[in-house]
């Protein structure tokens, strides 16, 4: 019973690059959360998802930045010209909607994505 | 808004003590908190929670106060041992810019288990 699966778990990008991060989810979950973890930081939430539908994207900056989860397949964060402050950790969480959020939302290892 | 932090960022005990660790919150309006637990280069792992209208729950070895007189919660571990050592979050639910359901982290507490 896989939990929440994230790849890769390290990424190293120039600036200007691209930057893909994947998460699949729980099995059976149809809601994911995307979050940046700045080092000595907390976490701080991007977006949430459930399949073909963005339901909140107030954590997420303007521009550069865009998430989706498609019908089929992983959950896609996408930086696009990246800039060393986007360096951080990416955490992908997921879960069922329930009268317990915390007991229901489980998180994934994180990609550590690096810009050069 | 509401934010959500932590007392103190590092936090050393003995191996066997009991461990507390703080979290002071703004937002009055906020009903439901999590602690979570984050070991070395993995994520989060949710412990125990506590809803607004409870002053104290338990778990296994751990106990979840809430004082929502002066908006502060402690999460207690009894006995620690060397894998509790990690970094412990507090997150409330109701803040401003939290998103899912509006989750709100704190920045953390690196509890450091001494032999």
């Amino acid at each position: 019973n896989a939990g929440v699966m994230q790849n890769p778990r390290h990424l190293v990008r120039r600036r200007g690059q691209e930057a893909r991060l994947r998460c699949s989810p729980m099995k059976g979950h149809s809601h994911v959360y995307w979050y940046r973890q700045l080092p000595e930081e907390g976490l701080k939430f991007m977006v949430y998802l459930q399949k073909e539908n963005i339901i909140d994207e107030s954590g997420m900056p303007k521009e550069r930045f865009s998430a989706e989860f498609p019908k089929e397949g992983p959950s896609i964060l996408r930086i696009q010209q990246v800039v060393r402050g986007d360096s951080a950790a990416y955490f992908c969480a997921s879960s069922n909607p329930g009268p317990t959020l915390g007991e229901k939302l489980f998180f994934g290892s994180g990609t550590q994505l690096s810009v050069l | 808004g509401e934010s959500v932090g932590l007392h103190l960022p590092t936090l050393s005990v003995q191996e066997g003590d009991n461990s507390i660790i703080n979290c002071a919150y703004s937002n009055s309006a906020s009903d439901y908190f999590i602690w979570y637990k984050q070991e070395s280069g993995k994520g989060p792992q949710f412990i125990i929670d506590i809803r607004s209208n409870m002053d104290k729950r338990q778990g296994q070895r751990v106990t979840v106060l809430l004082n929502k007189t002066v908006k502060h919660l402690s999460l207690q571990i009894a006995a620690t041992q060397p894998g509790d050592s990690a970094v412990y979050f507090c997150a409330g639910l109701g803040g401003s810019g939290g998103g899912a359901d509006g989750l709100t982290f704190g920045k953390g507490t690196h509890l450091i288990i001494q032999p």
